[in-house]
C-alpha cells in the first residue's frame, strides 16, 4: 500500500498524559498537512509542512501541540497533558507541490483515534 | 469567518436513483473545490474537483456543478449504489497566491442508500 499511512489507528488514554501520533506521507510528496476531525464535522486544519518546514499552524493548534517533520518525510502530532475535548480523530493528509509537478490534490491517511477518558 | 457548509446533514436515497448534495461556501477567492467521500472509520477520499473558472466537471457517474454567482456546490451521484453510502464533504481550497494551502471542509452530509 503506497497511501499515507497513520499510527496508531486508535490511542485510548488518560487525560493528562501525553501522547505521540505517526504519519507516514506519500513518499514523494513534500507537503504535509494535520486536521483534527470531531464526530459528524467536517476536518479542521491544524498545520502544514513543506519539506521540514512548518509553514502554517492553526489557532486551534494550542501550545500543548506540537508538530514535528525533521527530515522531511513522516511527520509526529504530540498532545501534551491531554484533556477531555483533545477526543477526536487527528487525519494527515499530503500532496505534491505543483512546482514538483504535483496538483491540489491532499491524498489523506485513515486517521488516528484518540479518546480521552 | 471563511466557511464552507452544507445544507442537508442526512440524504436518503433509493438504490437506483440520482444523489445530489449541495455545498455553500462563503470566500468568492477561492479558486478550487474538491468533494470527498468518508467512509466509517477511513480518512477522506478524493471524488472529483472543480477550478473556479469552470461550471461544470463530469467524472464517472458524478457531476460536480459550480455556481459562483451564488457561491454555491453540488455533487451529483447517477444511479446511486449501496457503495455510496458513506459522509460527502466538499472542502474549499484558497488561490496559492493567498499564501496558505489549509482546506476548509464544510460539515458534512451523509447519504443513505435504500436497497
Amino acid at each position: 500500500d503506497t497511501g499515507v499511512s497513520q499510527d496508531p489507528r486508535h490511542k485510548i488514554t488518560k487525560r493528562g498524559q501525553n501522547v505521540t501520533f505517526r504519519c507516514d506521507p506519500i513518499s514523494e510528496h513534500n507537503r504535509l498537512y494535520w486536521y483534527r476531525q470531531t464526530l459528524g464535522q467536517g476536518p479542521e486544519f491544524l498545520t502544514y509542512f513543506q519539506n521540514e518546514a512548518q509553514l502554517e499552524k492553526s489557532r486551534l493548534l494550542s501550545d500543548r501541540f506540537s508538530a514535528e517533520r525533521p527530515k522531511g518525510s513522516f511527520s509526529t502530532l504530540e498532545i501534551q497533558r491531554t484533556e477531555q475535548g483533545d477526543s477526536a480523530m487527528y487525519l494527515c493528509a499530503s500532496s505534491l507541490s505543483a512546482l514538483a509537478g504535483g496538483g491540489n490534490e491532499q491524498f489523506f491517511g485513515p486517521g488516528t483515534r484518540l479518546t480521552v477518558l | 469567518g471563511e466557511s464552507v457548509g452544507l445544507h442537508l446533514p442526512t440524504l436518503s436515497v433509493q438504490e437506483g436513483d440520482n444523489s445530489i448534495i449541495n455545498c455553500a461556501y462563503s470566500n468568492s477567492a477561492s479558486d478550487y473545490f474538491i468533494w470527498y467521500k468518508q467512509e466509517s472509520g477511513k480518512g477522506p477520499q478524493f471524488i472529483i474537483d472543480i477550478r473556479s473558472n469552470m461550471d461544470k466537471r463530469q467524472g464517472q457517474r458524478v457531476t460536480v456543478l459550480l455556481n459562483k454567482t451564488v457561491k454555491h456546490l453540488s455533487l451529483q451521484i447517477a444511479a446511486t449504489q449501496p457503495g455510496d453510502s458513506a459522509v460527502y464533504f466538499c472542502a474549499e481550497i484558497p488561490r496559492p497566491t493567498s499564501g496558505t494551502y489549509k482546506y476548509i471542509f464544510g460539515t458534512g452530509t451523509r447519504l443513505k442508500v435504500l436497497a
